[in-house]
């Protein structure tokens, strides 16, 4: 059965970084994309982002582009997802989630396995 | 376009059957994926690929696909059944980008 395990809440001041780390057990981490899925107090999901861990390359979306660092280490099956310059509007609980592909006919995008999420906070 | 339309807030009557929809260019070349979140949790995948369940989610729902628009219907929907449901789809601007629907409140009266 695959896991991911999040790290925990952090609080943050208006302008630093924060690093939320996602530990995946039970599955073939290389193979598989990771991405990492916002939500902000009351709204929706917002994608921030993916990587395939064996490939390191990582697609952002264009709303983070500059200021989201999506990393993986396959020694640990650990990603990471780094956001910089933090303003109060991104207080949000982020997800990571694995990311998989089916084929049949077209193709469909799927999140199969959610981390529990993390809280972020950012206050001064 | 990269972005998915969905209804805000669908209801329907215990153990009658509801369609919540999604609606965006980018559905004409890829399936959505359907989630089910309820408050507090992490959303849980519900509908992937052309009409696929994971174990686990009821037969009563089930997905379908018609031009630029996706379907996730709901069965003789239960009240364990109300809760925010969320659309997504790779974009169609030719990376490999994800984008979510806004999300439809589902009640069940």
């Amino acid at each position: 059965q695959v896991q991911l395990v999040q790290s925990g809440a952090e609080v943050k001041k208006p302008g630093s970084s924060v690093k939320v780390s996602c530990k995946a057990s039970g599955g073939t981490f290389s193979s598989y994309a990771i991405s990492w899925v916002r939500q902000a107090p009351g709204q929706g999901l917002e994608w921030m982002g993916g990587i395939i861990p064996i490939f390191g390359t990582a697609n952002y979306a264009q709303k983070f582009q500059g200021r989201v660092t999506i990393t993986a280490d396959e020694s640990t099956s650990t990603a990471y997802m780094e956001l910089s310059s933090l303003r109060s509007e991104d207080t949000a609980v982020y997800y990571c989630a694995r990311d998989r592909m089916i084929v049949v006919e077209k193709e469909g995008y799927y999140f199969d396995y959610w981390g529990q999420g993390t809280l972020v906070t950012v206050s001064s | 376009s990269s972005e998915l339309t969905q209804d805000p807030a669908v209801s329907v009557a215990l153990g009658q059957t509801v369609r919540i929809t999604c609606q965006g260019d980018s559905l004409r070349s890829y399936y959505a994926s359907w989630y089910q979140q309820k408050p507090g949790q992490a959303p849980v995948l519900v509908i992937y690929g052309k009409n696929n369940r994971p174990s686990g989610i009821p037969d009563r729902f089930s997905g379908s696909s018609s031009g630029n628009t996706a379907s996730l219907t709901i069965t003789g929907a239960q009240a364990e059944d109300e809760a925010d449901y969320y659309c997504n789809s790779r974009d169609s601007s030719g990376n490999h980008l994800r984008v979510f629907g806004g999300g439809t409140k589902l009640t069940v009266l």
